[in-house]
């Protein structure tokens, strides 16, 4: 299978810990993007790299979260001392190197914090 | 910032019957839009995406329409069938690197 991969796909955890996921997109893209959905809501963006570099953040990355995605092939997703409101799918998205170009999507980490 | 929204939020149709989906986003000035389609508990596929030149796409029994200037989107289902029951999302871009999703419509089509 070449599309994106996830890993987990289900964590639950306790308040307080740290949690890491990690995404493999398609072997070919460039672009690499991170999402978080709760229930009945779209995903909201959190981060994007352009092969190692992290070039956009949203607002919604607080100072717990921190993506890195060494030599621009995976990337993973690193949340610290994790709360309640982390709950929620973590999706991973892969494209080429144009802006705007289609996104392909991981089946998502369901993050579950108790 | 970009504030997508979709109507309806659920919609139910009998097999067979044609249907259409809404978009609608608050600032015109967008890279491209993006259809997609989830299944419960899955990742996104990508259905359609438009180019801010372009005034619609189509893929089998779907074709996507874009009017930029009034900000709106919609998704045309052709002959539904229960296979298609799923949310379906659109997405749009200003800057081609963040993008931004509306909430979603939930279809079920009925057998």
């Amino acid at each position: 299978d070449t599309g994106v991969s996830q890993d987990p796909r289900h964590k639950i955890t306790k308040r307080g810990q740290n949690v890491t996921f990690r995404c493999d997109p398609i072997s070919e893209h460039n672009r690499l993007y991170w999402y978080r959905q709760t229930l009945g809501q779209g995903p909201e963006f959190l981060t994007y790299f352009q092969n190692e570099a992290q070039l956009e953040k949203s607002r919604l990355l607080s100072d717990r979260f921190s993506a890195e995605r060494p030599k621009g092939s995976f990337s993973t997703l690193e949340i610290q001392r994790t709360e309640q409101g982390d709950s929620a799918m973590y999706l991973c998205a892969s494209s080429y190197d144009y802006a705007g170009d289609e996104q392909f999507f991981g089946p998502g980490t369901r993050l579950t914090v108790l | 910032k970009q504030e997508v929204t979709q109507i309806p939020a659920a919609l139910s149709v009998p097999e067979g019957e044609n249907l259409v989906l809404n978009c609608s986003f608050t600032d015109s000035a967008i890279y491209n839009l993006q259809w997609f389609r989830q299944d419960p508990g899955k990742g996104l596929t990508s259905l359609l995406l438009i180019q801010s030149s372009q005034r619609e796409q189509t893929s089998g029994r779907l074709n996507a329409s874009l009017d930029k200037s009034s900000g709106r989107s919609t998704l045309y289902i052709a002959a539904s069938q229960p296979g298609d029951s799923a949310t379906y999302l659109c997405a749009v871009t200003n800057t081609g690197n963040q993008f931004y999703f509306g909430t979603g419509t939930s279809l079920t089509v009925i057998p």
